[in-house]
């Protein structure tokens, strides 16, 4: 079936440093890949989605990145801020809507002070 | 402020007991919703997908009878666990999908279920 690959599984950086998570989806009709950031005990929330027809898209310092060639995306944190720990989720999608939305295992990123 | 609300928040039960998970769109009116499962350091596992005045949809390997999913209003469904075992312990997401047409974006905050 389809599915969205996510690496690493845990990641440490230290305060100040960039963290980048990679994903890769298997479903060629997504075209909706949305970011999402969960704290312990939390649900998760939409921190910055692409859509296909876009290569890369920023929000301060958070930035994503797709290559629907090689069907690869990539979420990139600079200037980590401990507050930034918390596991994050990839997904992909063929709509905005929810419907076959497919998670990726997770990353969990601890930001050391 | 939350514009997608559960309750509760938390529960413990004994085993064999049923639990009913509310969940609210508050900001929006939702016609579909989606149930998902995320046990410890997992991701997010789709149950189903209910829609407002009908049958939900379920996933492979997900028991209907177990999982009763009511969606009566545009603004709110129920999830009931019935007659949970300690493998149902598990953190219960929902995921309104606006009427509007707008991104589906919300999820609520989830309910940490454990069966004794």
């Amino acid at each position: 079936g389809e599915n969205v690959e996510q690496h690493p599984s845990t990641l440490s950086v230290q305060e100040g440093d960039s963290a980048v998570i990679k994903c890769t989806y298997s479903d060629s009709a997504s075209n909706y890949f949305p970011w999402y950031k969960q704290e312990l005990g939390k649900g998760p929330q939409l921190i910055i989605d692409i859509r296909s027809n876009v290569g890369e898209k920023k929000d301060q310092r958070i930035a994503v990145t797709l290559n629907k060639t090689a069907k690869h995306f990539s979420l990139h944190i600079t200037e980590t801020q401990p507050e930034d720990s918390a596991v994050y989720f990839c997904a992909a999608s063929i709509d905005t809507g929810g419907f076959k939305t497919i998670f990726g295992a997770g990353t969990r990123l601890f930001v050391k002070a | 402020g939350a514009v997608v609300s559960q309750h509760p928040s938390w529960v413990i039960c004994k085993s064999g007991t049923s639990v009913k998970i509310e969940c609210r769109s508050l900001d929006f009116q939702a016609t579909t919703m989606f149930w998902y499962r995320q046990f410890p350091k997992q991701s997010l596992m789709l149950m189903a997908t209910s829609n407002e005045g009908s049958k939900a949809t379920y996933e492979q390997g997900v028991e209907k009878d177990k999982f009763l999913i009511n969606h009566a209003s545009l603004t709110l469904s129920t999830l009931t666990v019935t007659s949970a075992h300690p493998e149902d312990s598990s953190f219960y997401i929902c995921r309104p999908r606006p009427t509007s047409g707008q991104e589906t974006q919300y999820f609520g905050p989830g309910t940490r279920l454990l069966v004794l």
